[in-house]
């Protein structure tokens, strides 16, 4: 059974912080990994994508990875109230298959 | 240029009855993928279908079946419908291997 794993929060950060929200797997052999922002009553948001080791950095969201580990994280710098919202971690599987965590709920206080 | 569009937003139906769900992917897009939504389970997997292939399928019943058209829209039907089978249905589309996904704004589907 292939998991992705999430704290679910909620993780409350004020105003201008960095939020920072992480996500585990279980299968080595996962390539690409997605960041969706849920707002509640709504559809997932793809925020970011990420492939490689490292950092991707797309305005104020950043994505890192570390395969060896089989961690993913998401940070938000200067957080608004507005990206209060529930933050999925999505894994591919391969052969189009997402397998999501259970989503980190965030709280930006004003 | 347009995203996702899902038909129904909203539907009731009782038990024993069957759902078609309708999808339409972004132009271009023509790997379509379904996932169910519910507050117990998340988002868990069901089909995805490119050039009207289906090419993998998650752990759900039989009852729950798709179809995509040559033209990359994408149906979903649900027979003999069970209670347990209210959630929110999502529709996403992508280029292609290892692309991202985006997603439609769903159909809640009720059963009473």
């Amino acid at each position: 059974q292939k998991e992705v794993e999430q704290n679910s929060g909620p993780l409350s950060v004020p105003e201008g912080a960095i939020a920072s929200l992480n996500c585990t797997y279980s299968d080595r052999g996962s390539q690409s990994f997605f960041w969706y922002r849920q707002y509640s009553g709504k559809s997932p948001e793809l925020i970011m994508s990420i492939y490689s080791n490292g950092d991707k950095e797309d305005g104020r969201f950043t994505a890192q990875l570390n395969k060896a580990s089989q961690y993913v994280s998401l940070l938000i710098r200067d957080s608004q109230p507005s990206d209060s919202a529930t933050y999925l971690c999505a894994v591919d599987e391969g052969r189009r298959a997402l397998t999501f965590g259970s989503g980190t709920r965030l709280q930006v206080q004003p | 240029k347009a995203g996702v569009t899902q038909t129904p937003r909203y539907l009731i139906k009782t038990r024993g009855q069957q759902v078609t769900l309708s999808c339409s992917p972004i132009s271009g897009h023509r790997s379509v993928s379904w996932y169910q939504q519910t507050p117990g389970q998340g988002l868990q997997f069901l089909f995805e279908y490119f050039s009207e292939t289906q090419r993998n399928k998650g752990n759900f019943p039989g009852r729950f079946s798709g179809r995509q058209f040559s033209n990359s829209r994408s149906e979903m039907n649900v027979s003999t419908l069970e209670l347990g089978d209210s959630a929110l249905y999502l529709c996403a589309s992508s280029l292609g291997e290892e692309q991202p996904q985006h997603f439609g704004d769903g159909t809640r589907l009720s059963i009473l």
